[in-house]
């Protein structure tokens, strides 16, 4: 059984980079969430994915964010201009996806990322 | 829109001991609760959900919670604590595609 997997499990890097995080869900899962979590807090939700198409995106999203998942599996997340307040556990979670509110979302590991 | 309150930010207890981790939330329509259970540098797993039918909803590892309408709280249980349950807990609530956590209570269990 191969749960949610999400690569980088950490990445380090200097202000002004850009980084790009990768989630494979579950197989036959369809849809697909990004969230944050800062230190000390819960999971806050970013923007999720139904198939390949981008459905919902949080004001927390900002332009320097982008999400894609193009072929309706894997999905990456890509930070550009990295800043310090972006140091934070990203969160990859999958559902099946059939619209239903009672579904269960089965989260990976999640990436660590440190912005020096 | 719907939050979660987590009331305790941390809990210690010791082993073989009963716990309560309390979950209050606020929202004007009915909501799904979850309590999901974050090891050290894990990603977050489901412990229990309410979806509808009995308000008293039994999950892994022996927890169990109880959705209480009238006071909008959804409180997580165990009756006897092991070293191996010392983690952060969350709860959440949902609504349509709108998943809030609240900001976890911290479970250590010491011996």
């Amino acid at each position: 059984d191969t749960g949610v997997s999400q690569d980088p499990r950490h990445k380090i890097t200097k202000r002004g980079q850009n980084v790009t995080f990768r989630c494979d869900p579950i197989s036959e899962h369809n849809r697909l969430y990004w969230y944050r979590q800062t230190l000390g807090q819960g999971p806050e939700f970013l923007t999720y994915f139904q198939n390949e198409a981008q459905l919902e995106k949080s004001r927390l999203l900002s332009d320097r964010f982008s999400a894609e998942r193009p072929k309706g599996s894997f999905s990456t997340l890509e930070i550009q201009r990295t800043e310090q307040g972006d140091s934070a556990m990203y969160l990859c979670a999958s559902s099946l996806g059939r619209g239903n509110a009672k579904e269960t979302q089965y989260f990976g590991p999640g990436t660590r990322l440190l912005v020096l | 829109a719907q939050s979660v309150t987590q009331l305790d930010s941390q809990v210690p207890v010791f082993e073989e001991a009963p716990v309560e981790l309390r979950c209050n939330y606020s929202s004007s329509v009915s909501v799904y609760l979850f309590w999901y259970v974050q090891y050290p540098n894990q990603g977050l797993q489901l412990l229990l959900k309410y979806l509808s039918g009995s308000t008293l909803v039994k999950g892994i590892n022996g927890f169990e919670a109880e959705f209480n309408k009238s006071q909008t709280s959804f409180h997580l249980r165990k009756p006897s604590v092991h070293i191996s349950d010392t983690a952060e807990y969350f709860c959440a609530v949902r609504k349509n595609n709108d998943m809030r956590f609240g900001a976890g209570t911290r479970l250590t269990v010491k011996p």
